[in-house]
């Protein structure tokens, strides 16, 4: 399986900042990748797909980037809304599909 | 839009068979376009893709369930469900039923349900 690696697990910030959140491949997954959000007792909500297209309807302040093993999902100006656990997931391999451990996002 | 609403126990004891159904509202299983698929996510931990299916009835599963798992499709319903056998403590989790968006290798998921939570035990 394509192991999936997000950092930091947990990331503090304060509204109005700019967040970045790392998802390292165990192999090369090209741009096949998601980001969803996940509130708590909710289910998740696909944000990105192929690592930088933004789903219709997501803020434009969500961005993601990157190719190979390396991504980023980057929000630029944290609104209240916004914190929530981020989740990638991988679908280069039709085998299975694999998400990262997620990363929680709190309030500072 | 695109719902989804899974239903079935919330309880099954450990050794039994777990069977939970999907609804979809809005959208059908018998589109070309897309596959179905559960997903569970025990409590506090990551998310694990379980299997999925085709309109045609083709499925795809986890090699890590495969011996334990069926998904089957009933088309005059609209629903897809899941069946997971000789269930331990460990398949404790909410369990998501979803739509999957087909990419060139794989699938991304658009469209999820609110989840339900199945406990095994005794």
């Amino acid at each position: 399986d394509i192991q999936m690696t997000q950092s930091p697990s947990t990331v503090s910030a304060s509204v109005g900042d700019r967040v970045t959140i790392s998802c390292r491949a165990s192999q090369s997954i090209s741009t096949w990748l998601a980001w969803y959000q996940q509130k708590p007792g909710k289910a998740p909500k696909l944000l990105i797909y192929k690592a930088s297209s933004l789903k219709s309807g997501v803020p434009s302040r969500f961005s993601g980037s990157g190719s190979g093993t390396e991504f980023t999902l980057t929000i630029s100006s944290l609104q209240p809304d916004d914190f929530a656990t981020y989740y990638c997931q991988q679908y280069y391999s039709d085998l299975v599909y694999t998400f990262g451990q997620g990363t929680k996002l709190e309030i500072k | 839009q695109v719902q989804l609403q899974e239903s079935g126990p919330g309880l099954v004891r450990p050794s039994q068979s777990l069977s939970l159904t999907c609804t979809v509202s809005g959208g059908s299983v018998s589109d070309p376009g897309y596959y179905w698929s559960w997903i569970r996510q025990p409590a506090g931990r990551e998310l694990e893709w379980l299997g999925r299916i085709y309109a045609s009835g083709s499925t795809k599963y986890n090699p890590s369930l495969k011996s334990r798992l069926t998904i089957s499709l009933d088309t005059s319903k609209n629903q897809f469900s899941l069946n997971l056998s000789s269930v331990t403590a460990v398949d404790t989790a909410i369990y998501y039923c979803v739509r999957d968006q087909p990419a060139i290798f794989g699938d991304y998921f658009d469209y999820w349900g609110q989840g339900t939570l199945v406990t095994v035990s005794s």
